[in-house]
């Protein structure tokens, strides 16, 4: 089975904090995605990464940064937390080619206060 | 902009329904579909992903279809349970462009009453 997992399940952290989110999958996936979700607006797109290095900016990349230094591993970072900020992050991981069904992670509430 | 829909926003049943849920989109020009789950606090848990080319997949008491042509997607149930009580999504991933990055319906909030 794919495991994609994340650092924490619950973060709280001070605005104006620099925040590290991070996400590793076992599958040896290419493509890796960092998405928040938020009520009322659904699940958006912040970054991805179709390889190690390599990434592309989703809807809203505002205020965030991404690094993938391994395949296994894409990392979220808030360079300076603000409270609308708070919300749930979610990883998820795909193959490169077919299907490229997407795996997610259990998901990490970050509260910033 | 693909635009992903959902409708309802909630439904209630009566266990042992059968019951079906709707996802509509607006761009045709589809790679696949996936249907997902998320219970409250969770992450997603793919459920079905149906490729252009592919008319329906099933898994278990779940069958989902897709109709390109007219733009939607079904998620149906059989049997419903308390346990199938959960939020279900749905999300398509385009053709072209970024690799694979998927857009998101807000979801069907699913209770299943014993």
């Amino acid at each position: 089975d794919v495991k994609v997992t994340q650092s924490s399940r619950y973060l709280v952290k001070r605005t104006g904090e620099k925040v590290f989110l991070e996400c590793v999958q076992d599958m040896d996936h290419e493509n890796m995605f960092w998405y928040r979700q938020d009520p009322g607006l659904g699940l958006r797109l912040i970054y991805f990464s179709y390889d190690v290095k390599m990434k592309e900016k989703g809807d809203i990349p505002e205020g965030y940064s991404v690094s993938r230094e391994k395949k296994e591993r894409f990392s979220l970072i808030l360079e300076s937390a603000s409270t609308n900020q708070t919300s749930m992050y979610l990883c998820a991981s795909s193959s490169g080619g077919e299907p490229r069904e997407q795996y997610f992670g259990p998901g990490t509430r970050l509260t910033v206060t | 902009k693909q635009e992903v829909t959902q409708i309802p926003a909630a439904l209630s049943v009566p266990e042992g329904e059968n019951l079906v849920l709707n996802c509509s989109f607006t761009d045709s020009a589809i790679y696949n579909l996936q249907w997902f789950r998320q219970d409250p606090g969770k992450g997603l848990t793919s459920l079905l992903l149906i490729q252009s080319s592919q008319r329906e997949q099933t898994s278990g008491r779940l069958n989902a279809s897709l109709d390109k042509s007219s733009g939607r997607s079904t998620l149906y149930i059989a049997a419903s349970q308390p346990g199938d009580s959960a939020t279900y999504l749905c999300a398509v991933m385009n053709y072209g462009g970024s690799q694979g990055n998927l857009i998101f319906g807000k979801g069907t909030k699913l209770s299943v009453k014993p």
